[in-house]
């Protein structure tokens, strides 16, 4: 079975901290996905990698960084964390697309509280 | 840009009976995925069914199927014979055709209560 995870479920930190969200997956996926989940808002894309080392911005990216140093995880940073920065946070992986649509697995997800 | 519609904030069922949950979406691309991802209160979510736009045979898995309306840009999934395991939280979520990633866009999500 395919398996993303993540280091930490739950999550307490002070504002202007900063945070490290770690996800490892075992199945040599190129491509990586850090999403936040929100209620009302679904999920929405903050950054992914295609490659080692390569990152692109999703839809949502002010606050956050990444970092690819090896194929198998994909870390994502917030420098400074702030309150509205509480949320779900969901990695995923999935094999480079072909013609018949890779399926997107994900891991279980960090909840982030920032006080 | 590609959007993913979903009406429905929360549905109920009752248990063995049916229910759909709906989902429009908007591109103007004409090859590209759907999907609709199941996620129960454990939080993994889960691939439940999946449309390649070229095909007119609509998808099924078991007791779910999909009704897809390419004309109409509509995605609804219909869950037969429902069973408490099916609560959940049901998301809906594109990807282009091709392209170096995969990355899906969604909607925001429909809460499914079953009532036993």
């Amino acid at each position: 079975d395919v398996k993303v995870t993540q280091s930490s479920r739950y999550l307490v930190k002070r504002t202007g901290e900063k945070v490290f969200l770690e996800c490892v997956q075992d199945m040599d996926h190129e491509n990586m996905f850090w999403y936040r989940q929100d209620p009302g808002l679904g999920l929405r894309l903050i950054y992914f990698s295609y490659d080692v080392k390569m990152k692109e911005k999703g839809d949502i990216p002010e606050g956050y960084s990444v970092s690819r140093e090896k194929k198998e995880r994909f870390s994502l940073i917030l420098e400074s964390a702030s309150t509205n920065q509480t949320s779900m946070y969901l990695c995923a992986s999935s094999f480079s697309p072909d013609s018949s649509g890779n399926t997107i697995y994900f891991g279980e997800g960090s909840w982030l509280t920032v006080v | 840009a590609q959007t993913v519609t979903q009406s429905q904030p929360e549905m109920s069922v009752q248990e063995a009976e049916t229910v759909t949950l709906s989902c429009t979406y908007d591109t103007s691309e004409s090859d590209y995925y759907l999907f609709w991802y199941k996620q129960p209160p454990s939080r993994q979510m889960i691939l439940v069914i999946r449309q390649e736009a070229y095909k007119q045979q609509n998808a099924t898995e078991n007791r779910f199927s999909v009704n897809f309306q390419k004309a109409a840009k509509s995605f609804s999934l219909k869950i037969s014979d429902s069973q408490l395991g099916d609560a959940a939280m049901y998301f809906c979520a594109y990807r282009n055709y091709g392209g170096a990633t995969n990355k899906l866009i969604f909607g925001t999500g429909t809460l499914l209560a079953v009532q036993p």
